[in-house]
């Protein structure tokens, strides 16, 4: 089973900022990888796709790099909707997430 | 407007069954391979099961093989998830969502709680 491990668990940023978050796999997923966006009570929201495709209507802001093992979303410059849980999702074989990034404010 | 919606949630004690629903409309359903994806109280997501289009390939995480079955009826634009031996662990928000292979869970439902307890 491929496992995704993501860093941080917890980020404080404040608007305006440049956010990074890292996703790896435990073995080669190509570029098999999708990140999503979850609000509380809410279903995850699709962003990226094929690691660094934007899904349509999500703002460009958001940006998915990398392919292999390592991947990461960066968010441009954090906006108050943002704040928010994003998890990575790999589909290279079968599908697993990611433990999940909480962005909280700081 | 593609629309997912779950039923079928609820209190159930351990060794119990529960059959889930996703009612799907707004998109040519039979088109579409289509999952289930739960989420423990506080808790990360989990994949639990995917079905192709026409039913001919079934997955399932190791955590519910042998205990749950995904089926769909395409006639009736319809998912299900048969869970049996329910144990505690298996609380959860069940979300049903569309696979857009390559691109990822594109529609999601706004989940049905299933919580497992005597």
């Amino acid at each position: 089973d491929i496992q995704m491990t993501q860093s941080p668990s917890t980020l404080s940023a404040s608007v305006g900022d440049r956010v990074t978050i890292t996703c790896r796999a435990s073995q080669s997923i190509s570029s098999w990888l999708a990140w999503y966006q979850q609000k509380p009570g809410k279903a995850p929201k699709l962003l990226i796709y094929k690691a660094s495709s934007l899904e349509s209507g999500v703002p460009s802001r958001f940006s998915g790099s990398g392919s292999g093992t390592e991947f990461t979303l960066t968010i441009s410059s954090l906006q108050p909707d943002d704040f928010a849980t994003y998890y990575c999702q790999q589909y290279n074989s079968l599908w697993t997430f990611g433990q999940g990034t909480k962005v909280e404010i700081k | 407007e593609v629309q997912l919606v779950e039923s079928g949630g609820g209190l159930v004690k351990p060794g119990g069954s529960l059959r889930l629903s996703c009612a799907a409309s707004g998109f040519t359903f039979s088109s579409y391979s289509m999952n289930w994806v739960r989420q423990a109280p506080g808790k990360g997501l989990e994949w639990v099961s995917s079905i192709s289009s026409s039913s001919s390939y079934i997955y399932y995480a190791d955590s519910v093989k042998g205990r749950f079955t995904i089926s769909r009826d395409n006639a009736k634009n319809s998912l299900y998830l048969q869970m049996n031996s329910l144990r505690a662990e298996d609380t959860a928000v069940y979300y049903c969502a569309r696979d857009v292979s390559p691109t990822g869970f594109d529609y999601w439902g706004q989940g049905t709680l299933v919580t497992v307890s005597s």
